[in-house]
């Protein structure tokens, strides 16, 4: 089993905050999915990150895909309580076509 | 928003009873997932497939089977529930699988939050 370690399992920040939740892998990603879940809803694809190194941008949050494809981050700035929710990685490769492997996530809460 | 439903959204049972949860979509997607969501286990696979009765074992298969009749509908079965398939279920689609994952998206539904006394 190729395991996602996601870090931290936890964050309670305050509206305004910076933070970075963090994706890790022993293993080589072929590529690797940020979701958000909200509570009662499915998860829902933010980005999907390829090459090492790769920075993406979606508003305040920023991708990045490590060098070695081993590792990924998100970094939140300015953070804001829609911002609240799960935050999973999921990866393909491992041997199947079929098969997402996710992180157990991050959970964010920012309060106003 | 792709066009996921789920059913039903809550159902509490006992143990022993079979139950059937139902996804339906409006995406005439060919892959179709079931996945369940646990506390300090995060979501993992259960079944897919990819096509009409076309179907494949996940990592957490024991205890479940799955049908799927029409392109738009994918049942998932618990042949006789326990307190350990107490969870969240979430049906995904997919377009194509995900060998070009870059290229290819996930969508999932609202889940099923089952509860098995």
């Amino acid at each position: 089993t190729q395991l996602l370690e996601q870090s931290p399992q936890f964050l309670s920040i305050q509206e305004g905050e910076n933070l970075t939740v963090y994706c890790n892998s022993s293993s080589v990603f072929s590529s690797l999915q940020w979701y958000r879940q909200e509570p009662g809803e499915g998860p829902v694809l933010l980005v999907t990150v390829v090459t090492g190194g790769e920075v993406k941008k979606l508003k305040r949050l920023t991708f990045q895909f490590g060098d070695a494809r081993k590792d990924s981050s998100l970094h939140i700035t300015a953070a804001q309580p829609g911002d609240t929710g799960l935050y999973l990685c999921a990866r393909t490769g491992g041997g199947s076509n079929y098969k997402l492997t996710f992180g157990k996530g991050t959970l964010l809460t920012v309060n106003p | 928003d792709a066009g996921i439903t789920q059913s039903p959204r809550h159902k509490v049972t006992e143990t022993g009873t079979p139950v059937t949860l139902r996804c339906h979509q409006t995406e005439n997607h060919r892959y179709m997932y079931w996945y369940r969501q646990d506390p300090g286990h995060g979501l993992r696979l259960i079944h897919y497939s990819y096509g009409v009765k076309d179907t494949d074992k996940g990592e957490v298969s024991d205890g479940y089977s799955v049908s799927r009749s029409k392109t738009e509908d994918f049942l998932l079965t618990l042949e006789s529930a326990t307190s350990s398939q107490t969870s969240v279920y979430f049906c995904a689609i997919s377009e194509s699988d995900l060998s070009r994952a870059f290229q290819e998206t996930q969508y999932f539904g609202p889940g099923t939050r089952l509860l098995v006394l």
